[in-house]
C-alpha cells in the first residue's frame, strides 16, 4: 500500500522558470513532511520541511505547500538551475511513528 | 560536523553469503535508521535504531538484522544473500528519531551475484 505517490516520474524545465514537483498522500495520521534530492551515486540529501500546522514553508529558492485537505504537498523551485537536476523524493510521518514513509521520487532535468 | 559515513561504498557478494554494512552517525545523533532503496522503488525501511534498542521494524524478511552499539554507531546484515538484494543501502540518523527529519550517508551499493 503506498501511502505516499509521487504520480510523476520525470519531469523537465527550462531553466530560470519554475519547477513543480507534487505529492499525494493518503495517510491523515501524518503530520510532518518532508523534501529531500538525490544525485546519482550519493545519499539523499534534505531540503525542507513543513509541520501540518503550517500551509507553507520557505527557504531561498524552495517553497513546500501543504493543502491537508486534499492531502497534497508541493516543492516549487524558483527560478530553477542546472544543479537543481536530480530526484526528488517526499516523505511524510506521523511525529510519533518512528520512520518516514517515501515516495518513489520525480526525476528533474533542467533544460539549460 | 562530519556527516553520516557508510562502509564500504561498494560491495560484490555472491548468493547464499552474508554481508555486514557499517554506519557512524552525526556525532550526538542516537537515531540510526536503514533504508533499502533499489531501481524504481522509493526507499523502503528496514529497522531503527535507538540508544542500542530496535524501535521500528519494517517489512522485511529475518535475513535482515541490524544492532547499534554504545556510541551509536550501528550495523546491518544480511545473511543468505539472494539476486534481489542487490540495492543501495542508506544509513540515516536524526537527533529526535526517525520519524523526524533523518541525514542520509552516500550508501553503499551492494551487488549480489
Amino acid at each position: 500500500d503506498q501511502q505516499v505517490k509521487q504520480n510523476s516520474p520525470s519531469l523537465s524545465v527550462q531553466e530560470g522558470r519554475i519547477s513543480i514537483l507534487n505529492c499525494d498522500y493518503t495517510n491523515s495520521m501524518f503530520d510532518y513532511f518532508l523534501w529531500y534530492k538525490k544525485y546519482p551515486a550519493e545519499g539523499p540529501t534534505f531540503l525542507i520541511s513543513i509541520s501540518s500546522i503550517k500551509d507553507k514553508n520557505e527557504d531561498g529558492r524552495f517553497t513546500v505547500f501543504l493543502n491537508k485537505s486534499a492531502k497534497h504537498l508541493s516543492l516549487h523551485i524558483v527560478p530553477s538551475q542546472p544543479g537543481d537536476s536530480a530526484v526528488y523524493f517526499c516523505a511524510a510521518s506521523n511525529f510519533g511513528n518512528e520512520k518516514l514513509t517515501f515516495g518513489t521520487g520525480t526525476r528533474l532535468t533542467i533544460i539549460p | 560536523k562530519a556527516g553520516v559515513t557508510q562502509t564500504p561504498r561498494y560491495l560484490i557478494k555472491t548468493r547464499g553469503q552474508q554481508v555486514t554494512l557499517s554506519c557512524s552517525p552525526i556525532s550526538g545523533h542516537r537515531s540510526v535508521s536503514w533504508y533499502q532503496q533499489t531501481p524504481g522503488q522509493g526507499l523502503q525501511f528496514l529497522f531503527e535504531y535507538f540508544s542500542e534498542t530496535q524501535r521500528n521494524k519494517g517489512n522485511f524478511p529475518g535475513r535482515f538484522s541490524g544492532r547499534q552499539f554504545s556510541n551509536s554507531r550501528s550495523e546491518m546484515n544480511v545473511s543468505t544473500l539472494e539476486l534481489g538484494d542487490s540495492a543501495l543501502y542508506l544509513c540515516a540518523s536524526s537527533l529526535y528519531g526517525a520519524g523526524n527529519t533523518i541525514y542520509f550517508g552516500e550508501g553503499s551499493w551492494l551487488t549480489v551475484v
